[in-house]
């Protein structure tokens, strides 16, 4: 299963097949990525980060995609399973005086994964 | 132990009253926000300290005023309540200015 577009709030997949929860970032200047996991009740958990200088890294069952070109991440995930349910956030860091600035992260609107058995 | 611990995690009041939200981390960590998540889940940043500095301050009503006593606390005073101030409020910490943030488990406000 996969969501298109700039914003789909929902994606629905059957267990086992795998996920594809894509995000549009703004800033063009942005030099690292998170995606995030919020289970329901919970803050947002790390699940995969990646840098400006790559475009993709895979973590256990997952792998986050990054297309500088077009300003686009994705977050795929293999075999996906019911505890994978949960709303799913990109987030980018603006540049800025790292030493006394202060990570400026902004998050996307997030994507609710819904896995069926 | 919990790495970014908020207290309370629930609370509801009426309008025009004031309440504090408290967190602290065991992480070590030099910096830490303040977040505000809608019912829309939409996560938006309002304050950020560095070494109990602030260094960010989003556009946020002077009704809501951070207190970092040392760096493993940032609390949230918010004066005052509106009915809009109802949301789920995380705070989270970094390990340096940049980096990925661990997050509390929130602290959901209900303005009645």
């Amino acid at each position: 299963g996969e969501n298109v577009g700039l914003h789909l709030p929902t994606l629905s997949v059957q267990e086992g097949d795998n996920s594809i929860i894509n995000c549009a970032y703004s800033n063009s200047a942005s030099d690292y990525f998170i995606w995030y996991k919020q289970e329901s009740g919970k803050g947002p958990q790390f699940i995969i980060d990646i840098r400006s200088n790559m475009d993709k890294r895979q973590g256990q069952r997952v792998t986050v995609l990054l297309n500088k070109t077009v300003k686009h991440l994705s977050l795929q995930i293999a075999a996906t399973q019911p505890g994978d349910s949960a709303v799913y956030f990109c987030a980018e860091n603006f540049p800025g005086r790292e030493e006394t600035s202060g990570s400026r992260l902004t998050f996307g609107e997030g994507t609710q994964l819904t896995v069926n058995p | 132990d919990t790495a970014v611990s908020q207290t309370p995690k629930y609370l509801v009041t009426q309008m025009g009253n004031d309440k504090s939200i408290k967190c602290e981390q065991n992480l070590g960590h030099d910096t830490m926000y303040w977040y505000k998540q809608d019912s829309k889940k939409f996560l938006k940043i309002m304050f950020s300290y560095n070494n109990k500095e602030l260094i960010i301050n989003e556009t946020v009503p002077n009704r809501f005023s951070p207190k970092s006593p040392d760096k493993a606390h940032l609390n949230l005073h918010i004066n005052s309540l509106e009915l809009g101030d109802s949301a789920v409020y995380f705070c989270a910490s970094s390990p340096r200015p940049f980096g990925g943030y661990t997050f509390g488990s929130g602290t959901r406000l209900t303005v009645v």
